[in-house]
C-alpha cells in the first residue's frame, strides 16, 4: 500500500546533540512538508518542498534543517540550536499545487529530551 | 492574525447525541477550507474539504460541514457520535499560494457511553 513512513515512532535527544527523523512516501508525490504539533497549538509548518533539490522554510523553521536528495525522501534535522524540541513531528506529502489539494500524513515521530 | 479559529479545546457529547464542532476563519483568506481527524499517536487524515462545488461537504464516517461565508464559519457536525470517533479534529484553511495550510488548534471529543 502507498503512504508516508516515518521513523523511529520515538526518538530521545541528549542536549548538544542533532537528530534526525526519516521521511518516506512511495506516493510519487512532488511536495513534501515538516509539521510540529505542540498540545493545543495545532500544527506548525517547519519546512516544505515542492520538488528534489528544492525546499523553503515555514513558519519555525530555525534550529530546523531539511535535504530533499530524493522524491520519495525528505528527511529532518533537529539541531542543537533548537532549544525546545520536544514535540510531535508529523510529515505529509501532496500530490498537486493546487489549493484545496488534501494532505497524506505519516503517523509522526515523538521526540523528546533526556 | 490567525487565519482559522476552532471554539472549545475538548468538546464531550454522549453516545448518539450530535456532535457539532466549531470553525471560524479569517475572511481575508481564500475559502479553502479542510476538517481533519488524528487518532491518538498517530497522523492526521482528511474527514472532508470545501470545494465551492456546494455548502454542505459530506465526509467520511458520516460527518459533513456547512460553509457559511456569511458568518465566517465551516462547523463539523455528526447526527449521531459513536465512541470510535473519539479522537482530535483539526480545522485548516489554506492561505493561497503552494499548500500553504494553516490548521487551527484542534478540538478533542470525547465520547461519552
Amino acid at each position: 500500500d502507498g503512504g508516508i513512513t516515518q521513523s523511529p515512532k520515538y526518538l530521545f535527544r541528549k542536549e548538544g546533540q542533532n537528530v534526525t527523523l526519516s521521511c518516506e512516501q512511495n506516493l510519487n508525490h512532488d511536495a513534501m512538508y515538516w509539521y510540529r504539533q505542540d498540545p493545543g497549538q495545532g500544527l506548525r509548518l517547519i519546512y516544505y518542498s515542492q520538488i528534489v533539490n528544492d525546499f523553503q522554510k515555514g513558519d519555525i523553521a530555525e534550529g530546523y534543517s531539511v535535504s530533499r536528495e530524493k522524491k520519495e525522501s525528505f528527511p529532518l534535522t533537529v539541531t542543537s540550536a533548537q532549544k525546545n524540541p520536544t514535540a510531535f513531528y508529523l510529515c505529509a506529502s501532496s500530490s498537486d499545487r493546487s489549493a484545496n489539494e488534501k494532505l497524506f500524513f505519516g503517523s509522526g515521530t515523538q521526540l523528546s529530551v533526556l | 492574525a490567525q487565519s482559522v479559529t476552532q471554539l472549545g479545546s475538548h468538546v464531550s457529547v454522549s453516545e448518539g447525541a450530535l456532535v457539532l464542532l466549531r470553525c471560524n476563519y479569517s475572511s481575508s483568506v481564500p475559502p479553502y477550507l479542510f476538517w481533519y481527524v488524528q487518532y491518538p499517536n498517530q497522523g492526521l487524515q482528511l474527514l472532508l474539504k470545501y470545494t465551492s462545488a456546494a455548502t454542505l461537504v459530506k465526509g467520511i464516517n458520516g460527518f459533513e460541514a456547512e460553509f457559511k461565508k456569511s458568518e465566517t464559519s465551516f462547523h463539523l457536525t455528526k447526527p449521531s457520535a459513536h465512541m470510535s470517533d473519539a479522537a482530535e479534529y483539526f480545522c485548516a484553511v489554506n492561505r493561497g499560494g503552494y499548500q500553504k495550510v494553516t490548521f487551527g488548534t484542534g478540538t478533542k471529543l470525547q465520547v461519552i457511553p
